[in-house]
């Protein structure tokens, strides 16, 4: 089944550290751009993260560049987010996505709910 | 950043309606648009891409059209389970961005 299983959300304080993790399964994995989309509690969809198939290039919304590192392990099947020095606006539900050959998104994962709070 | 603005916010429509949203970009992105359809606690779907191309096993009753800075998504015939938030994204540079979505009600 073509799928991408997420995992790695949580409760943290503000100024601490999450990874999330997004498997890939059904599809070849290192074929595909990867990208992270966030949405906040009652709020719109907002791009957060994307990484070209071989991980060359990586790519930030300004919200979270430099402090979030996205990366894949092409031999896991797996892309990550690793976000440091949370804020209480990063409270989001994260989901990951994808699509070959465009930056559209017609495969997303279930997403993971980050919550920020002191 | 490209900026993408939806109108309206928010509609109310019934069952047979025909309905319309408009999409439009800050600067020109060609056809480089999608458009989405998410329901409460789900991820989002992919309806349309390239601005007018309908995704595989989306209904006809969808439409997409424009390009530029101006793009409309048109359902023909509103069911019951179209009622949604519909978001436009331009894919034509990053930042990604998308519209801040459209709710469709049940009039």
């Amino acid at each position: 089944e073509v799928q991408l299983l997420q995992s790695g959300g949580g409760f943290v304080q503000p100024g601490g550290s999450l990874r999330l993790s997004c498997a890939a399964s059904g599809f070849t994995f290192t074929t595909y751009a990867m990208t992270w989309v966030r949405q906040a509690p009652g709020k719109g969809l907002e791009w957060v993260s994307a990484i070209t198939s071989s991980g060359g290039r990586t790519y930030y919304a300004d919200s979270v560049k430099g402090r979030f590192t996205i990366s894949r392990d092409n031999s896991k099947n797996t892309l990550y987010l690793q976000m440091n020095s949370l804020r209480a606006e990063d409270t989001a539900i994260y989901y990951c996505a994808n699509r070959q050959n465009d930056w559209y998104f017609d495969l997303w994962g279930r997403g993971t709910l980050v919550t920020v709070s002191s | 950043d490209i900026q993408m603005t939806q109108s309206p916010s928010s509609v109310s429509a019934s069952v047979g309606d025909r309905v319309t949203i408009t999409c439009r970009a800050s600067q020109g992105i060609s056809s480089w648009l999608a458009w989405y359809q998410q329901k409460p606690g789900k991820a989002p779907k992919l309806l349309i891409y390239a601005a007018s191309f309908l995704e595989s096993g989306v209904p006809s009753r969808f439409s997409g059209s424009g390009s530029g800075t101006d793009f409309t998504l048109t359902i023909s015939s509103l069911q019951p389970e179209d009622f949604a938030t519909y978001y436009c994204q331009q894919a034509n540079s990053f930042p990604i961005t998308f519209g801040q979505g459209t709710r469709l009600e049940i009039k």
